[in-house]
């Protein structure tokens, strides 16, 4: 499996549920990044969490680390039909000479129905 | 402050021709990094300049593909000889820092169709 890999590959709920993704990846990491991406647009970045971090949270998202599992999960509470895009997490991996590249995981793709 | 801006957004380019794309990034970003999505998949780094600098390429095909960052202007992905598997979208992403602890900002990408 490939760094940065994400799980459910779709995903599919009514409006006002909740949504939660998962991250896998399998070196150490300065940071995990989420991001959004509309069909057809470019990435939206959505929140980044520190490698000494355990927990996040931004508005309706709410992000976790586990470096443990080497896992992070994404939860948009209270969807709305605005959030159906596809979500990819990134991982910068520590040390060598990553230099702050991102490796990116396939996404999920979210779909919200009204 | 205008985001990371990308042009052509969209290019259409026939085999053998050439395909340039150019990134203006984010005003004091001094950081540009290239990404490749092909159909489905998610990102995939290409190469990471800094002004005047290719600091890490490890992403980018061997043949027909450069980059470059000058001093002025914005930085430009070239594509020389273009196949149909050169048909993906091209992001750019900048950073005030390279150093993996700042965000990186993307562009609208470009995507390249090649006939």
């Amino acid at each position: 499996s490939q760094q940065g890999e994400e799980d459910p590959q779709a995903l599919s709920i009514q409006e006002g549920e909740n949504a939660t993704m998962n991250c896998s990846y399998k070196t150490s990491i300065n940071n995990l990044q989420w991001y959004r991406q509309n069909s057809g647009r470019g990435l939206v970045h959505l929140i980044l969490i520190r490698s000494n971090e355990r927990e996040k949270h931004s508005g309706r998202l709410r992000v976790t680390l586990d470096t443990s599992k080497k896992s992070s999960s994404l939860l948009i509470t209270a969807s709305r039909a605005a959030d159906t895009a596809s979500y990819f997490c990134a991982t910068d991996k520590a040390g060598g000479t990553s230099y702050g590249k991102l490796t990116f995981g396939q996404g999920t793709i979210l779909t919200v129905h009204p | 402050n205008a985001g990371v801006m990308q042009n052509p957004r969209h290019l259409v380019r026939r085999r053998g021709q050439e395909a340039r794309l150019r990134c203006s990034p984010m005003k004091g970003h001094s950081h540009v990094y290239w990404y490749r999505q092909l159909p489905e998949e998610g990102l995939k780094f290409m190469v990471y300049l800094q002004k005047e600098n290719i600091i890490d390429e490890s992403g980018m095909p061997k043949e027909r593909f450069s980059a470059e960052f000058p001093k002025e202007g914005p930085s430009i992905l070239r594509i020389q000889q273009v196949v149909r598997g050169d048909s993906a979208a091209y992001f750019c992403a900048s950073s005030p820092l390279g150093q993996g602890t700042y965000t990186q900002y993307f562009g609208p990408g470009t995507r390249l169709t090649v006939l």
